[in-house]
């Protein structure tokens, strides 16, 4: 079965700081990466995904991720952050062979003036 | 515009009463799906369906209904049998197999007295 970790629900950082937003997963098989945001009170926008080949994902907004195999991990970065970067992040797996996705239980984004 | 639609955005029942949550899209997506989202705990699948008048259980189907008659729509009934219905409800939908993103209507938010 398939499984994701985001080991930090809360992140503080200041504006025009970097950000790094940690997600581990556990699969015996492989499977695709996403990473979705979600402002407050609203559905969930994605922010990028990783399906196969270039480790490192690029995606709307200035963030980018880098899908890392052996340590089965793929955070999301971003250089500087501004303050409508606030929302919560979610890091999630597809099912191989399945049109399901698992889903972290979200990182919340707080960037301070 | 293409997209999903939920209606409405807030929602109040009395216990013990059924309530349906309207989920539609114009994307002409196979697979549409039901979240449940509470603090804390990230999104968890309700129902799912790849096609029209087939549908599966996620992991928190007790106390929830749903229907497929059109590829369209998928409206999700929570009933009296639903111990815990309060919460952030999130309809999506995808083109097939995991491969395509999800994509995530702007939600129902639940509150059950």
């Amino acid at each position: 079965a398939q499984s994701v970790t985001q080991l930090d629900s809360q992140v503080p950082v200041f504006e025009e700081a970097p950000v790094e937003l940690r997600c581990n997963y556990s699969s015996s098989v492989s499977v695709y990466l996403f990473w979705y945001v979600q402002y407050p009170n609203q559905g969930l926008q994605l922010l990028l995904k990783y399906l196969s080949g270039s480790t490192l994902v690029k995606g709307i907004n200035g963030f980018e991720a880098e899908f890392n195999k052996s340590q089965t991990s793929f955070h999301l970065r971003k250089p500087s952050v501004h303050i409508s970067d606030t929302a919560e992040y979610f890091c999630a797996v597809s099912v191989p062979n399945t049109d399901k996705l698992i889903f972290g239980t979200g990182t919340r984004l707080q960037v301070f003036p | 515009d293409g997209g999903i639609t939920q209606s409405p955005k807030y929602l109040f029942r009395k216990e013990g009463q059924n309530v349906t949550l309207s989920c539609e899209q114009n994307l002409n997506h196979d697979a549409m799906y039901w979240y449940r989202q509470d603090p804390g705990q990230g999104l968890r699948l309700i129902y799912y369906s790849q096609i029209v008048n087939d549908f599966q259980k996620g992991d928190i189907a007790e106390g929830y209904s749903v229907s497929r008659e059109k590829k369209e729509s998928f409206p999700l009934t929570v009933t009296s049998a639903q111990k815990n219905p309060t919460a952030f409800y999130l309809c999506a939908s995808s083109m097939w197999q995991g491969l395509d993103e999800q994509y995530f209507g702007p939600g129902t938010r639940l509150t059950v007295t």
